[in-house]
């Protein structure tokens, strides 16, 4: 069993429209959650981080943790093709750890 | 904030060169610097684990006399590879933390060996 896991896609959605992420951890001991955005050819850019349950929304983006389902999402309102990209889920166990990533989700906004 | 500077951008050169890539924090001192590589389609797999003044951590299966990392100040780290070839052909991208802060990316510096 990987240690985060991600769909890979791709996944396809209209503009306009909310787009989906999700992400499952196996380490019960992980307590921080942070969502990557990557563009194809560049560095992975810092969307959303997330270290309670619930959910945490910044602008169009919404983070959401279920520490007992051991679950993450991301939730994008408002869908725009710039929004088109892989998106990285990464956990680690708080402090100065090490991410552990997963191996994206590739999203394509259609106009 | 959380600006992560990293040169070159893009490397190419024979085969048996050595090649230093930088990091550095332009608004920021990052306690620890991490090292990825990560070939096309594939997610990031982490090298190396650097703290200021002491030696990186490296991970499993990664040469550590092949990739020689410093991180002389709170701003800087390199990453040296030593006698590359092509097989070291690869996506390099650097990352800097404050404490338990969100890690933040460089730019990357695509290697490809001749």
């Amino acid at each position: 069993q990987k240690e985060v896991e991600q769909n890979s896609g791709p996944l396809s959605v209209p503009e306009g429209a909310i787009a989906s992420l999700n992400c499952t951890y196996s380490d019960r001991g992980s307590q921080s959650f942070f969502w990557y955005r990557q563009y194809s050819g560049k560095s992975p850019e810092l969307i959303m981080f997330i270290y309670s349950n619930g959910d945490k929304e910044d602008g169009r983006f919404t983070a959401q943790l279920n520490k007992a389902s051991q679950y993450v999402s991301l939730l994008i309102r408002d869908s725009q093709p710039s929004d088109s990209a892989t998106y990285l889920c990464a956990v680690n166990r708080g402090g100065n750890e090490k991410l552990t990533f997963g191996t994206g989700t590739r999203l394509t906004i259609i106009p | 904030g959380a600006v992560v500077s990293q040169h070159p951008s893009w490397v190419i050169c024979k085969s048996g060169t050595s090649v230093k890539i930088e990091c550095r924090s332009l608004d920021f001192q990052a306690t620890t610097m991490f090292w990825y590589r990560q070939f096309p389609k594939q997610s990031l797999m982490l090298m190396a684990t650097s703290n200021e003044g002491s030696k990186a951590t490296y991970e499993q299966g990664v040469e550590k006399d092949k990739f020689l990392i410093n991180h002389a100040s709170l701003t800087l780290s390199t990453l040296t590879v030593t006698s590359a070839h092509p097989e070291d052909s690869s996506f390099y991208i650097c990352s800097a933390r404050v404490g338990s802060q969100p890690q933040h990316f460089g730019d990357g510096t695509r290697l490809s060996i001749l």
